[in-house]
């Protein structure tokens, strides 16, 4: 079964950091992107980066440089995405979902779960 | 950054009735123009890539059109599982990819 498996909830403090994982299963893990997304509470969808499995190259978003760290792990098919500088402003769904391995053909045919993210003091 | 522009922000349509949702883009995207389905506590699923290609196991009832900047998913003969929030997405220019801000399709 394609799919893709997020880690769960996690609440935080301000300040803090958050890392969120991605588990990639019934295709091969390196012929796709893997981006994350993100959702506030009844807003709309805002995408913050994206990560190449085969060469472990990465694109973010202006809005994220410097406050967000995306890795890979091609041994488990899992990719991570750690989030620094936490504020309230970072309380979202956060969703990771894969594109082809090509910079043309960057539409979402598959998403996860979505990850719960809280900040809260 | 290219800004994506949906309209209107809610639509209220009867069951049965058909649906017009537009999409412009603050600069030419080419065909480069993804739209999705998001229904609430779930993520987004994919119907429409390429502008006018329906994605595998959509039903013909979706259909997009239009180039450059102007957008158009129609929804024809909509189902009680249609009532959901519809996303655009360009992908022609990027990093950042960015969607619109969605249009409800609600019951009237």
């Amino acid at each position: 079964q394609v799919q893709l498996v997020q880690s769960g909830a996690e609440v935080e403090k301000p300040g803090a950091s958050v890392k969120v994982s991605c588990q990639a299963s019934g295709y091969p893990f390196t012929a796709y992107y893997i981006h994350w997304v993100r959702q506030a509470p009844g807003q709309g969808l805002e995408w913050m980066a994206r990560i190449s499995p085969n060469t472990g190259g990465t694109n973010t978003a202006p809005k994220f440089q410097g406050r967000v760290t995306l890795t890979r792990d091609t041994s488990t098919g899992s990719a991570y995405m750690e989030l620094n500088r936490l504020t309230s402003d970072d309380t979202a769904l956060y969703f990771c979902a894969r594109t082809q391995d090509s910079g043309s053909l960057l539409y979402f045919d598959m998403w996860g779960q979505g990850t719960l993210i809280t900040i809260t003091s | 950054e290219i800004v994506m522009t949906q309209s209107p922000v809610t639509l209220s349509v009867s069951p049965g009735e058909s649906a017009t949702l537009s999409c412009r883009a603050s600069q030419s995207v080419r065909t480069k123009l993804a739209w999705y389905q998001q229904k609430p506590g779930q993520a987004p699923r994919l119907l429409i890539y390429g502008a006018s290609t329906r994605a595998t196991g959509i039903p013909a009832r979706f259909s997009g059109s239009g180039s450059g900047t102007e957008f158009t998913l129609t929804i024809s003969s909509l189902q009680s599982e249609d009532f959901a929030v519809y996303y655009c997405q360009q992908y022609d220019h990027w990093p950042p990819l960015t969607f619109g801000g969605g249009t409800k399709v609600e019951i009237k």
